[in-house]
C-alpha cells in the first residue's frame, strides 16, 4: 500500500519556465513533508520541507504548497534551470521515518 | 561537505560472499537509517536505529542485518550475497527539533552481485 504517490514518472520543461512536481498521500497523520533531489549513484539532497500546519513554504526558486484537504502537495521551481535536471522525490514523515514516493524525473532543456 | 560517509561507493562481488557496507556520521545523530533503492523505484526503508544497541527492521523485508555499537557507526551486513541483492543502498541520519526535521543522506553504495 503506497502511502506517498508521485503519479508522473517524468516531466520535461524548457529553461526559464516553471516546473511543477506533484505528490499525493493517503495518511492524514503525516505531519511533515520534504522534497529531495537525486542524481544517479548519489544520495538524495534535501531541497525544501513543509509542516502540516502550513500551506506554503518558499526558499529561493523553490516553493512547496500543501493542500491538506486534498492530501496533495506540489513543488514549484521557477525559473527552471538545466542544472535542475534530476529525479525529485516527495517524502512524508511517519514516526520519525521517511516514506518516499516513486520519484519524478525532471528534464530541463535549453 | 559530507557529514555522513558510506564506503564503498561501488562494489561488484560474487554470489555467496559476505559483505559489509559501512556508514559513519560525524553529527552525533542518534537516529540512523538504511534505505534500498532499485533503479527507477522509490527508496524503501530496510533498517533503522534510534541509538546505540537499538536496531529495528524497516518496511521492506531484507536479508541484511545491521548493528549499532557506536553512535556514529551503522554498518549493514549481508552474510551471503545473491544477485537479488543488487541495488543501491543509502544510509541516512536525522535530528529532530525546533519543529523541524533534518535528514542527511550519504552518497550511497551501489552493489552488484554477479
Amino acid at each position: 500500500d503506497q502511502q506517498v504517490k508521485q503519479n508522473s514518472p517524468s516531466l520535461s520543461v524548457q529553461e526559464g519556465r516553471i516546473s511543477i512536481l506533484n505528490c499525493d498521500y493517503t495518511n492524514s497523520m503525516f505531519d511533515y513533508f520534504l522534497w529531495y533531489k537525486k542524481y544517479p549513484a548519489e544520495g538524495p539532497t534535501f531541497l525544501i520541507s513543509i509542516s502540516s500546519i502550513k500551506d506554503k513554504n518558499e526558499d529561493g526558486r523553490f516553493t512547496v504548497f500543501l493542500n491538506k484537504s486534498a492530501k496533495h502537495l506540489s513543488l514549484h521551481i521557477v525559473p527552471s534551470q538545466p542544472g535542475d535536471s534530476a529525479v525529485y522525490f516527495c517524502a512524508a514523515i511517519n514516526t520519525d521515518k521517511l516514506i518516499f514516493g516513486t520519484g519524478t524525473r525532471l528534464q530541463v532543456f535549453p | 561537505e559530507a557529514d555522513i560517509y558510506q564506503t564503498p561507493r561501488y562494489l561488484v562481488i560474487g554470489t555467496g560472499k559476505k559483505i559489509t557496507l559501512e556508514c559513519s556520521q560525524t553529527m552525533g545523530h542518534d537516529k540512523m537509517y538504511w534505505y534500498q533503492q532499485d533503479p527507477g523505484m522509490e527508496l524503501h526503508l530496510i533498517h533503522y536505529s534510534y541509538g546505540v544497541n537499538s536496531t529495528e527492521k524497516g518496511d521492506l523485508s531484507s536479508e541484511s542485518t545491521v548493528s549499532r555499537i557506536r553512535t556514529e557507526h551503522f554498518p549493514l551486513t549481508l552474510e551471503s550475497a545473491r544477485p537479488s541483492h543488487t541495488s543501491q543502498y543509502l544510509c541516512a541520519s536525522s535530528v529532530h527539533g525546533g519543529g523541524g526535521y533534518g535528514y542527511t543522506f550519504g552518497s550511497g553504495t551501489r552493489l552488484t552481485v554477479v
